[in-house]
């Protein structure tokens, strides 16, 4: 079956601190992978998409690489600010799924 | 309209009462799903829709669950007898159609509190 896993939280970072979150995945046959990001008191939004092995997805300052190899979908941010703090779901899925699964989502605090 | 609706924002029940939850899906967007969310917990998908048929509810967690669409658009979930196991934020997503680039557009969720 298919599944996503990704590291636990709340991760707790300063103003301008590196982030990743880590993401792997089990799925059969090619999925696309996706970064979904709840702020507060919002709906979940989709961050960023890669659609096959090797492809870069990136928006707002934040990128992932889908890694085949290592099968893996990497959150990162070179410099993360204060409005960033919000709750980060891996998902894979797209064209050949039915729907999306979902990691657990990884909670992220980032103080000024 | 603008984005995904659901309806109530919150709910809290007796256990052994029913619920309905609604969805107002973005205009157009003829695939509607259903996840659930319970503390600490990823997304739990529970059902689906491609315009009013539900190809596949595989995730309904038991015969109290069920769902219906109609006119393509709203949708409503339903709870019977409910139980402190289903306290959870139920949300609802949509989307062009099913099995297309996959991107969902979220509502903000139903945070359903059985007591």
């Amino acid at each position: 079956g298919n599944s996503v896993t990704q590291m636990e939280g709340p991760v707790t970072l300063s103003e301008e601190a590196f982030l990743t979150i880590n993401c792997t995945y089990t799925a059969t046959g090619y999925p696309s992978l996706f970064w979904y990001v709840q702020y507060p008191g919002e709906g979940l939004q989709l961050l960023l998409k890669a659609t096959k092995a090797d492809d870069k997805g990136s928006n707002k300052g934040f990128e992932a690489t889908y890694r085949k190899e290592t099968t893996s979908f990497h959150l990162e941010k070179g410099s993360v600010q204060v409005s960033d703090s919000a709750v980060y779901f891996c998902a894979l899925g797209g064209s050949g799924y039915s729907t999306l699964t979902f990691g657990k989502g990884t909670m992220l605090l980032v103080s000024p | 309209g603008a984005g995904v609706s659901q309806s109530p924002s919150n709910k809290v029940t007796e256990k052994g009462k029913d619920v309905e939850l609604r969805c107002d899906p973005i205009s157009g967007h003829t695939a509607l799903y259903w996840y659930r969310q319970r503390l600490g917990q990823g997304l739990e998908f529970l059902i689906y829709f491609q315009g009013n048929s539900a190809p596949d509810k595989s995730g309904l967690p038991s015969d109290r669950f069920s769902a219906e669409r109609t006119g393509e658009s709203v949708s409503t979930l339903t709870i019977q007898r409910t139980q402190q196991e289903d306290s959870a934020v139920y949300l609802c997503a949509s989307s062009l159609e099913a099995r297309a680039t996959g991107e969902l557009f979220f509502g903000e969720g139903s945070r359903l509190t059985v007591l």
